[in-house]
């Protein structure tokens, strides 16, 4: 089996910051996401990579960049956080095709003072 | 619009009873499903994928798909207090295209 480390576990920001979150993953999968969740609610998907240096826009990509440095990695940085802005954000993988399911981290629990 | 549509938003149920998730598309090129359990404090989970109309059992959990409604419904048998978790309904329909979830129904099995 293989697992997705997501650091930091927690992250303490101020508004106007910049924060990057980071992602490993040692499944060998294609495929990359960031998923953001606000509190009891649903997954956003912020941004997705199908392979090594790909990115691809989802749904909530404002305010947001990513990076795929190596097939391995998916890093997500908070261009410019926004005051009392909570949320835990996502990493997962999976292999390329449609029926293939998603491995996610436990998450990163952000919070902006 | 969000292209999945998950009810109801919260559940109770007696331990041992039976849980019923319903979740409903709007898009008809979905035509892979997926359901994901989510504990506190974890990611969300893959407990069981459906691609085919009809059934599919796996122990407790019985998924089910009507392709010509877009409905797709998970049924709990026997819940146990560890059952209790958000659980996500997602589709997807190209073969690279993306998962869409929907906005999760959070189960409570009273002891």
């Amino acid at each position: 089996g293989g697992i997705i480390t997501q650091t930091p576990k927690f992250l303490i920001g101020q508004e106007g910051q910049k924060l990057t979150l980071k992602c490993q993953q040692n499944f060998n999968h294609d495929t990359m996401y960031w998923y953001r969740q606000d509190s009891g609610k649903g997954l956003r998907l912020i941004y997705y990579s199908i392979t090594e240096n790909d990115l691809q826009k989802g749904d909530l990509s404002e305010g947001y960049d990513a990076s795929r440095e190596k097939k391995s990695s998916f890093s997500l940085t908070v261009t410019s956080a926004q005051k009392n802005e909570m949320a835990v954000f996502l990493c997962a993988s999976s292999y390329r095709g449609a029926g293939e399911r998603l491995f996610f981290g436990h998450g990163t629990k952000l919070s902006v003072l | 619009q969000q292209k999945v549509q998950q009810s109801p938003e919260s559940l109770s149920v007696p331990e041992g009873g039976m849980a019923s998730l319903n979740c409903t598309s709007s898009d008809r090129n979905f035509q892979y499903f997926w359901w994901y359990r989510q504990h506190s404090g974890e990611g969300p989970k893959a407990l069981m994928s459906i691609f085919s109309d009809g059934d599919k059992k796996e122990g407790r959990f019985t998924a089910h798909l009507n392709k010509a409604s877009l409905h797709v419904s998970l049924h709990i048998r026997d819940s146990q207090p560890s059952d209790s978790a958000l659980y996500f309904c997602a589709a997807r329909g190209s073969a690279l295209g993306r998962l869409h979830f929907g906005a999760g129904t959070q189960l409570i099995v009273i002891p």
